[in-house]
């Protein structure tokens, strides 16, 4: 049991290019998110999914895409990367959207955008 | 829109001491406050509190809930290094499917 795991662990990008990160999850949760999180600032949910098929916009979606295409995966597009998406990013999971005490985290991509 | 404030910002401590965390929260429809630990990477589950259940308590570690006054705070008694970490706090909008989190308390021990 992998729990969530995030590819890849570092990145750097440059202005303007896009790219996949990818999320991944073995304990058939139907709940999963995106955060970034940047100094000062807390987590910030960008995108989640209630299941498959389904995705809903967080607080700070503007620049990024997601699909659920099965349960298991949650990929985040950045589609033109810019200097201001240069933060650290967690997935998410939990068994269900209500109750989320059992989240649990990815260990995180850093992205730098140059 | 929801919002968290945790105070304070940073705490040095030497090992030993108790310290509190706080965290005030205002929610338009409260389903529950959530407590994690962050250390080099992924935050990791301590706590949930919700209207029917306003004290936890797992070791040395407690937190309470006062849901009139908004706010809830943890305690770490006995303090040990491996308590250096970040301490989120987060709010659950009841039918809203997400979580809003504060910007986090940097505890730090010194042995």
């Amino acid at each position: 049991n992998a729990g969530v795991t995030q590819t890849p662990k570092f990145q750097v990008l440059k202005t303007g290019q896009s790219m996949t990160l990818q999320c991944a999850q073995d304990m058939n949760h139907e709940y999963m998110s995106w955060y970034r999180q940047d100094p000062g600032m807390g987590l910030r949910l960008i995108h989640y999914s209630v299941g498959a098929g389904i995705t809903d916009q967080g607080e700070v979606p503007n620049g990024y895409n997601v699909s659920r295409s099965t349960t298991e995966d949650f990929p985040l597009r950045l589609l033109s990367a810019a200097p201001s998406q240069t933060s650290v990013y967690f997935c998410a999971s939990s068994l269900t959207g209500m109750v989320r005490y059992e989240q649990y985290f990815g260990p995180g991509t850093r992205l730098t955008v140059t | 829109e929801d919002k968290v404030v945790q105070s304070p910002l940073s705490l040095v401590v030497h090992e030993g001491d108790t310290v509190t965390l706080n965290c005030s929260y205002e929610v338009t429809n409260f389903r529950s406050l959530l407590w994690y630990k962050q250390e080099k990477k992924a935050p990791t589950f301590l706590f949930m509190l919700t209207s029917s259940g306003i004290e936890k308590k797992s070791g040395r570690l407690s937190s309470i809930l006062d849901k009139k006054e908004l706010f809830s705070i943890l305690n770490i008694t006995a303090t040990q290094t491996g308590d250096s970490a970040v301490y989120l706090c987060a709010v659950e909008n009841f039918g809203n499917e997400k979580l809003t989190f504060g910007t986090g308390t940097r505890l730090t021990i010194i042995p």
